[in-house]
């Protein structure tokens, strides 16, 4: 079966220092990749995605993520988190397998960010 | 720009008792219409989701069902609610992909239902 792991659960780190979360999928073919996040109190929203091209892409707040297709992974990452990444984050993954419309979602990891 | 709204943003009800939440999304058309639920620790498990008006797909079987009886309507319901029924339900718009596929989600602030 199709599935997306994330592999830290829960990420406690200081400002200014670099972040990166796992994301691996298990799907051979070809994938649309997204990263969601959820600050406290706030909607579930798009950090960023990948369709094709540039397999690196920056979504906002100075967020990154590279699409390795032979590893299966689209981590993410930031050179220097502030005390505002404080957030749970959502690797998905879209197969592009005939009519499938559903996302694939990782468990979520939690990141507190200590001033 | 488009909106989505989503209500009650909280609930308590008994068990047994009946269930609407609803979501209605403004300035789209013909968008696709998600219900999600969100668990502590378990990620987010889709529910139903809607490519138009009347069609729905369910996920897993359950004790809740789904309708859509307007373009940009979606409601969520269950006839008697159990005690597991109890989360965080979240609904999401994408507008129809071109190709296989889903878009980009974006989803409502959720409505948290308590079941006693």
């Amino acid at each position: 079966a199709q599935s997306v792991s994330q592999h830290n659960h829960h990420v406690i780190l200081s400002e200014a220092a670099s972040l990166e979360l796992g994301c691996n999928y298990s799907y051979g073919g070809t994938v649309n990749l997204f990263w969601y996040v959820q600050y406290p109190g706030q909607h579930l929203q798009l950090l960023l995605k990948y369709f094709s091209g540039d397999p690196l892409v920056k979504g906002i707040k100075g967020f990154e993520a590279e699409f390795i297709k032979s590893k299966f992974s689209f981590n993410l990452r930031k050179p220097s988190v502030q005390w505002s990444d404080t957030a749970e984050y959502f690797c998905a993954v879209n197969p592009q397998a005939g009519n499938n419309r559903k996302l694939i979602w990782g468990l979520g990891t939690s990141l507190a960010v200590n001033p | 720009s488009q909106t989505i709204h989503q209500w009650p943003a909280t609930l308590v009800q008994p068990v047994g008792s009946p269930l609407s939440l609803e979501c209605t999304v403004e300035g789209t058309s013909n968008p696709n219409l998600y219900w999600y639920r969100q668990a502590a620790g378990r990620g987010l498990q889709l529910l139903f989701y809607s490519v138009g008006i009347g069609q729905i797909s369910s996920e897993v079987p359950q004790n809740l069902s789904a309708s859509r009886p307007q373009d940009r309507q979606f409601i969520l319901s269950s006839k008697k609610l159990l005690l597991s029924d109890s989360g965080f339900y979240l609904c999401a718009w994408s507008v129809q992909a071109t190709r296989s596929g889903a878009n980009v989600l974006t989803f409502g602030a959720g409505s948290r239902l308590t079941v006693l």
